[in-house]
C-alpha cells in the first residue's frame, strides 16, 4: 500500500550545525506534507508543511523541500539547538486535504551532541 | 488555548473490559482521527471521522469502535480489550482543508494485562 517512509531512524549532528531529514514517499496521489516533532512522553507537534503546489517553504530556522518528481521530502533545521533533540516524522495527505487523516513515516531520532 | 484533550493520560486494564477513551478539541475542528503509536511501526491510524456522524476506517480499525455525535468529541471504545492492544494513543484533529495540519492530544497510555 502507499507508505511514507524516512532514510535514517537516527541522525547525530553537533549543536549549532545544520540538519537534513529526509522522507520519500510513494503515494502520487499525496498533496500535503507536514512534518512533525516528537519529543518524549509528548504528542506530536507540528512544524512546518507544504502542499504539492510548491517546492520550498520556510518557517524559523526550518525549511521544507519538496521534490515531486522523486517523491522526496526533506526538513532542513538551521543552527540545531538541544531543545531541537527529538523524534521527527514526515506525514502526508492525499487531495482531500487531509480529510481522511494522515499517513506517516516511521521517524528519524535527531541527536544534538554538545 | 487551542487544544486537544485526552483523558486518561494513562491507563491500565484487564483483558475483555470495555473501556473508553475520550478526546475532545476547542477549535471547532471539522476533522478527527485516532492513532496508535508503537516501537518500529511508527503512527498508524486507526479510525477516522470528517464531520459529525461522519466515521471510516483507518489501517488497523480491528477491536476498536468510534463515535463522533458532537463536533468537539471522538471517543475511542475498545469493546473487548486484548494484549495486543497495549500501546500508545493519539488524538488528532484538523481543520477543514487540513490547514496547519492536525493538532494532537498528550496521549493515552494503554496497557492491557
Amino acid at each position: 500500500g502507499e507508505s511514507v517512509g524516512l532514510h535514517l531512524p537516527t541522525l547525530s549532528v553537533q549543536e549549532g550545525d545544520n540538519s537534513i531529514i529526509n522522507c520519500a514517499y510513494s503515494n502520487s496521489a499525496s498533496d500535503y506534507f507536514i512534518w512533525y516533532k516528537q519529543e518524549s512522553g509528548k504528542g506530536p507537534q507540528f512544524i512546518i508543511d507544504i502542499r504539492s503546489n510548491m517546492d520550498k517553504r520556510q518557517g524559523q530556522r526550518v525549511t521544507v523541500l519538496l521534490n515531486k518528481t522523486v517523491k522526496h521530502l526533506s526538513l532542513q533545521i538551521a543552527a540545531t539547538q538541544p531543545g531541537d533533540s527529538a523524534v521527527y516524522f514526515c506525514a502526508e495527505a492525499d487531495s482531500g486535504g487531509g480529510a481522511d487523516g494522515l499517513t506517516f513515516g516511521k521517524g528519524t531520532h535527531l541527536i544534538i551532541q554538545p | 488555548e487551542a487544544q486537544v484533550t485526552q483523558n486518561p493520560r494513562y491507563l491500565i486494564t484487564v483483558t475483555g473490559k470495555k473501556l473508553t477513551v475520550t478526546c475532545s478539541q476547542n477549535m471547532n475542528h471539522e476533522y478527527m482521527s485516532w492513532y496508535r503509536q508503537d516501537p518500529g511501526l511508527g503512527l498508524r491510524q486507526i479510525y477516522y471521522s470528517m464531520n459529525v456522524e461522519v466515521t471510516d476506517k483507518g489501517d488497523v480499525p480491528e477491536g476498536y469502535k468510534v463515535s463522533r455525535k458532537e463536533k468537539r468529541n471522538f471517543p475511542l471504545i475498545l469493546e473487548s480489550p486484548s494484549p495486543n492492544q497495549t500501546s500508545l494513543y493519539f488524538c488528532a484533529s484538523g481543520g477543514q482543508g487540513g490547514i496547519y495540519g492536525y493538532t494532537f492530544g498528550s496521549g493515552t497510555r494503554l496497557t492491557v494485562v
